[in-house]
C-alpha cells in the first residue's frame, strides 16, 4: 500500500531555514510527480510545488518562489522541502502528495503532515 | 480569497442528501479543466474522494457522486452518515495571462445534525 512519511517540521524563527522529508514506499517512486500542499492552523488547503518523476522539472506557487525549493532522490525514494526565509505566514501543516493518473492535477495519496511553526 | 468559491457550511441529518457546490469561472473550469474532490475527517489528512468530475477511487462508496457543468461542479452525498461529517475541498487547475497553478476551494464543512 502506498505510504508517504513527512517529516522534519518544527519551530523555526523568522527568517530561519528548514527542510523537509517525505518518504515514499508502496509504488514506484521514481515513476510519479510528487507535489507539497499545505495547510495554514483553521484554513484551507494551498498548493506549494510540483516536481516532475525525474526532477526535471519544478514549479512553485507565487507566494513562496525563490524561497523554496523542492527536489528528490529517486534512489532514496525521498522528497524534500527545503524552505529558507521562513515569515509568520509560512506557518502551516506541510503535506507531501502523489500525483495522480486523471488529465487535470490532482493528489491521489497524502501523507499524514508535519507541522512548521514560524515563530520568535 | 479562493480562486475557487465553496459554501463555508452545510448541514444534513442522517439519511438525507446533500450538494456541495464549487464555482470556478472561465480559466479553471469552464476551460475544460477537472474538478477534483478531497474530504478531510478531524485531525486527518485529506483523502481524495472524487477525480476527474465524477469518478470514485477504489473503496469510496457510492453514496458520493460528482457532476461539473460549465464553470460550475457540485459533489452530492445521499444516505448521509455520522462518519460523513468533514471538511470537503473542491480542486482544479487555473491558467490565464498571469500564470497556470493548481486552484483550490476554500472548503465546505458538512455538520450532520
Amino acid at each position: 500500500q502506498v505510504q508517504l512519511v513527512e517529516s522534519g517540521g518544527g519551530v523555526v524563527q523568522p527568517g530561519g531555514s528548514l527542510r523537509l522529508s517525505c518518504a515514499a514506499s508502496g509504488f514506484t517512486f521514481s515513476s510519479y510527480g510528487m507535489h507539497w500542499v499545505r495547510q495554514a492552523p483553521g484554513k484551507g488547503l494551498e498548493w506549494v510545488a510540483f516536481i516532475r518523476y525525474d526532477g526535471s522539472n519544478k514549479y512553485y506557487a507565487d507566494s513562496v518562489k525563490g524561497r523554496f525549493t523542492i527536489s528528490r532522490d529517486n534512489s532514496k525514494n525521498t522528497l524534500y522541502l527545503q524552505m529558507n526565509s521562513l515569515r509568520a505566514e509560512d506557518t502551516a501543516v506541510y503535506y507531501c502528495a502523489k500525483e495522480g493518473t486523471g488529465t487535470t492535477v490532482d493528489f491521489d495519496y497524502w501523507g499524514q503532515g508535519t507541522l512548521v511553526t514560524v515563530s520568535s | 480569497q479562493s480562486v475557487l468559491t465553496q459554501p463555508p457550511s452545510v448541514s444534513g441529518a442522517p439519511g438525507q442528501r446533500v450538494t456541495i457546490s464549487c464555482t470556478g469561472s472561465s480559466s479553471n473550469i469552464g476551460a475544460g479543466y477537472d474538478v477534483h474532490w478531497y474530504q478531510q475527517l478531524p485531525g486527518t489528512a485529506p483523502k481524495l474522494l472524487i477525480y476527474g468530475n465524477s469518478n470514485r477511487p477504489s473503496g469510496v462508496p457510492d453514496r458520493f457522486s460528482g457532476s461539473k457543468s460549465g464553470t460550475s461542479a457540485s459533489l452530492a452525498i445521499t444516505g448521509l452518515q455520522a462518519e460523513d461529517e468533514a471538511d470537503y475541498y473542491c480542486q482544479s487547475y487555473d491558467s490565464s495571462l498571469s500564470g497556470s497553478k493548481v486552484v483550490f476551494g476554500g472548503g465546505t464543512k458538512l455538520t450532520v445534525l
